[in-house]
């Protein structure tokens, strides 16, 4: 069955460093992937889509990487901000998907000032 | 409107009584999602609606659940003779587009809570 994996722990930064999260997932050949925050008693919001034939997604000081050989894809928020603190989610969408996306359980990114 | 709007935000209700959940999509949006969210876990899926087409219902957990969109618009989520293990975050969310080439717009959610 399709799996998708994030660190389940809390990943914990000093302001100013880069933080990187990462996604994998099993059993799936996604056309795309996509990339979500959510803050406590919210819902998640969408951040970055990358397709298959991209390597690497920019915007502002997000970046995200896609691997489709080893199965992964990298999120990383360079001069990371405590405002950056929230749980991020990954979720791979196949090829001729009907747009029902299946997320991973997310990690939580807490920066420290 | 500007973006996906949830009614009630917040619902307790006695064990055993019926709930209805509202989810208002953004305009023009013909894809349209629920998910559930248990207390420090990940996003459950439960429907989905796509245009005139017959909905994915592959992730409703039992037949206590049921959904229906109107009009291709406003979606109701409904639970049945409700049980302490629907207390959750009840999340709705839109899309332009079937294919996952576009972000879902959330809501904030309604939660709800069964004593």
């Amino acid at each position: 069955s399709q799996k998708i994996e994030q660190n389940s722990e809390a990943l914990n930064i000093q302001e100013g460093k880069t933080a990187t999260l990462t996604c994998n997932y099993t059993n799936y050949s996604p056309a795309y992937l996509q990339w979500y925050r959510q803050d406590p008693g919210r819902g998640p919001v969408f951040l970055l889509l990358i397709r298959e034939n991209e390597k690497e997604k920019r915007k502002e000081r997000l970046k995200v990487t896609f691997d489709t050989t080893l199965k992964q894809s990298l999120f990383h928020i360079t001069a990371s901000q405590p405002a950056d603190s929230a749980t991020y989610l990954c979720a791979p969408v196949g090829s001729g998907n009907t747009g029902k996306l299946i997320f991973g359980q997310g990690t939580t990114l807490q920066v420290k000032p | 409107g500007a973006g996906v709007s949830q009614s009630p935000s917040n619902k307790v209700t006695e064990k055993g009584k019926d709930v209805e959940l509202r989810c208002d999509p953004i305009s023009g949006h013909t894809a349209l999602y629920w998910y559930r969210q248990s207390l420090g876990q990940g996003l459950e899926f439960l429907i989905y609606f796509q245009g005139n087409s017959a909905p994915d219902k592959s992730g409703l957990p039992s037949d206590r659940f049921s959904a229906e969109r109107t009009g291709g618009s406003v979606s109701t989520l409904t639970i049945q003779r409700t049980q302490q293990e629907d207390s959750a975050v009840y999340l709705c969310a839109s899309s332009p587009s079937r294919q996952g080439a576009y972000g879902y717009t959330f809501g904030s959610g309604t939660r709800l809570t069964v004593v």
